[in-house]
């Protein structure tokens, strides 16, 4: 069975312009989630989808937004980056409530 | 509120000795428990998981964690860590009800020949 995949695995853009992360969640998954890894503030929720609806969303501003579609592929947009929006973006799927989740290998993002 | 403590940043340990890595939470509501494993430019791997019934958790690579309920901690063991053990350890805890990780800020295991 395949894990979950996220492309690009490194991105560099420019302070100001925007991008879209994408992730494929294993089979049957219904949920995926999104995380900022950083290394001042480690791990940290931005948002969770299931069923194309968002279910759960973190505290982080109106630029980084997420969707998901009827296949429970998900995106994840940042726009007007900024420096501090360098980081690792990791996306997870889970099989239901109650069970562990699944990650993928990340996708590094640096803004200059 | 949920949060997730783990005590120390960096553990170093020689190969074959023993290790622990503590972890303790805090939540209003009742928590399912987990540890992770992150190895360097990687997501993040399952270790363990603590759902429901007995408090001591076996998982992969000969890791096990022991659930306290009264002192709210779920910390980490291996009797014998080899050099491939290197890498950041996360705790995490994510609410019955709420399809969502909060982790702790990891505990770097430097494991020395």
């Amino acid at each position: 069975k395949a894990g979950v995949t996220q492309t690009p695995r490194y991105l560099i853009k420019t302070r100001g312009q925007q991008v879209t992360l994408s992730c494929s969640p294993i089979s049957g998954h219904r949920s995926v989630s999104w995380y900022q890894q950083t290394p001042g503030q480690g791990l940290q929720f931005l948002f969770e989808y299931f069923s194309e609806t968002q279910r759960n969303k973190g505290n982080f501003p109106g630029r980084f937004s997420g969707r998901q579609f009827s296949n429970s592929r998900s995106e994840m947009n940042v726009s007007t980056l900024e420096l501090g929006d360098s980081a690792l973006y990791l996306c997870a799927s889970r099989p239901g409530q109650g069970t562990e989740a699944f990650f993928g290998q990340g996708t590094r993002l640096t803004v200059v | 509120a949920q949060s997730v403590t783990q005590l120390d940043s960096q553990v170093p340990v020689f190969e074959e000795a023993p290790v622990e890595l503590r972890c303790n939470y805090s939540s209003s509501v009742s928590v399912y428990l987990f540890w992770y494993v992150q190895y360097p430019n990687q997501g993040l791997q399952l270790l363990l998981k603590y759902l429901s019934g007995s408090t001591l958790v076996k998982g992969i690579n000969g890791f096990e964690a022991e659930f306290n309920k009264s002192q709210t901690s779920f910390h980490l063991r291996k009797p014998s860590v080899h050099i491939s053990d290197t890498a950041e350890y996360f705790c995490a805890v994510s609410p019955y009800n709420f399809n969502k990780f909060y982790f702790g800020s990891g505990t770097k295991l430097n494991v020395k020949p």
